[in-house]
């Protein structure tokens, strides 16, 4: 099942802080983090697991509420560069090892 | 360092035509991923690949979808025969061994047209 993510689009003026999240109604063994920009491919940005290790951007952060099935992502003093459209994939862990990617948030930074 | 490979990049069909899409994952990465995407769905997975061997392909729309892999350098994804609704953006994507997924390296991309 896809994960939701909110908002659908943001726009933001450069310098500005963004969160976007992400939830799943399923038990998740890790979150994903992909940004794509227009008419390119999704490029990786980190993984959170289960238990709390994080592998990825050292720029952006993220949490991880394993309880609430939730993810947020977020992106400080944003730059003109961080437009794009952001994804979250979750896993549901052994037997599901899978990457379902959300519905996607539109992140557009002004100068 | 080479990363995945996509052929083709655009490709403009007819209804009812056969349509093969081809991926060459990063050498060593032991897991692939079709996905198809679209501006209503998103990014859906299709099927993935472990070892060369299907994992998972309930993502598959219906019959007209196969893939295949034959070996860690190559794989397939056809449609046939096409319809315009298959119209989306292919993406292929690989990861190497890791516990879970690890991170996944996307292709550019095959661009499809169903006339």
């Amino acid at each position: 099942q896809q994960p939701v993510q909110s908002p659908q689009a943001v726009i933001l003026r450069e310098g500005e802080d963004a969160v976007i999240n992400c939830s799943s109604s399923k038990a998740l063994y890790s979150v994903h983090w992909y940004r794509q920009k227009h008419g390119e491919a999704p490029v990786f940005l980190m993984i959170l697991l289960k238990g709390g290790e994080q592998k990825g951007h050292e720029k952006i952060s993220a949490s991880f509420n394993e309880k609430k099935q939730q993810s947020s992502l977020y992106l400080t003093a944003s730059q003109l560069s961080y437009s794009g459209t952001y994804f979250c994939g979750t896993e549901g862990g052994f037997g599901n090892e899978k990457l379902t990617f959300g519905t996607g948030t539109r992140l557009t930074i002004i100068p | 360092d080479a990363g995945v490979i996509q052929s083709p990049r655009h490709e403009v069909t007819e209804m009812g035509q056969e349509v093969t899409l081809r991926c060459k994952p990063i050498s060593g990465h032991n897991s692939l991923f079709w996905y198809r995407q679209t501006m209503m769905r998103g990014l859906e997975l299709l099927i993935y690949f472990n070892n060369n061997v299907p994992i998972d392909d309930s993502g598959m729309p219906e019959d007209r979808f196969s893939a295949k892999m034959p070996n860690a350098s190559f794989s397939t994804l056809k449609i046939q025969p096409s319809e315009p609704r298959d119209s989306a953006v292919y993406f292929c994507a690989s990861s190497p061994p890791t516990s879970g997924i690890g991170e996944l390296f996307f292709g550019e991309g095959s661009r499809l047209t169903v006339l």
